[in-house]
């Protein structure tokens, strides 16, 4: 069965430090991969997504990901950190027209 | 502007009452899906629908049920045998090759 891990549940990092988001999935075929932000109380925006092709892809908000498939791994980075990135943020796997699994989110603090 | 509409955005609920919460989208799109979103849970899939008169079901679907009788619409009712329906819950939209999902702005639901 397809799965989604966001091993960090809560970061923190200052304003203007460089960020990475870590997520793993598992998925039996080549998955879709999709990264999502969530800021309270709000619904989810899409950052970016890998179908195929270059495994770094750029996303909204001067996001990117990497996809290494030898890891399983799609990571969210961002070279410098703003505080209104301070948010939820989902990683999703699918494919085709299965529907996307998400995983358990990872909270984003930024500290002055 | 197309989108994707959820209301209400708060809604309070007695015990024993079956509450049906409204998801309507104009861009078009095939498919749409119910997720419940709980702290520290993530996204659950409850049902999605992937043509007009046609749903699966999800991961969590007791106590709930959908109906999709027009493209733009598909709206979720919680009923009284949903033993825990506090949550947040969002409805998203995907149009063809599924590509990343449109989502709601959600509804957070109380059993008062």
């Amino acid at each position: 069965a397809q799965s989604v891990t966001q091993p960090d549940i809560h970061i923190t990092v200052s304003e203007g430090a460089s960020l990475e988001l870590r997520c793993n999935y598992s998925y039996g075929a080549t998955p879709y991969l999709f990264w999502y932000v969530q800021s309270p109380g709000q619904g989810l925006q899409l950052l970016l997504k890998y179908f195929s092709g270059d495994t770094l892809v750029q996303g909204i908000k001067g996001f990117e990901a990497e996809f290494k498939r030898s890891q399983s791994s799609f990571n969210l980075r961002k070279p410098s950190v703003h505080w209104s990135d301070a948010a939820e943020y989902f990683c999703a796997v699918g494919a085709g027209n299965t529907p996307l699994v998400f995983g358990k989110g990872t909270r984003l603090s930024v500290i002055a | 502007d197309g989108g994707i509409t959820q209301s209400p955005k708060y809604l309070f609920r007695k015990e024993g009452q079956n509450v049906t919460l409204s998801c309507e989208q104009n861009l078009n799109h095939d498919a749409m899906y119910w997720y419940r979103q709980d702290p520290g849970q993530g996204l659950r899939l409850i049902y999605y629908s992937q043509i007009v008169n046609d749903f699966q079901k999800g991961d969590i679907a007791e106590g709930y049920s959908v109906s999709r009788e027009k493209k733009e619409s598909f709206p979720l009712t919680v009923t009284s045998a949903q033993k825990n329906p506090t949550a947040f819950y969002l409805c998203a939209s995907a149009g063809v090759g599924y590509y990343g999902y449109t989502f709601g702005s959600g509804t957070r639901l109380t059993v008062v």
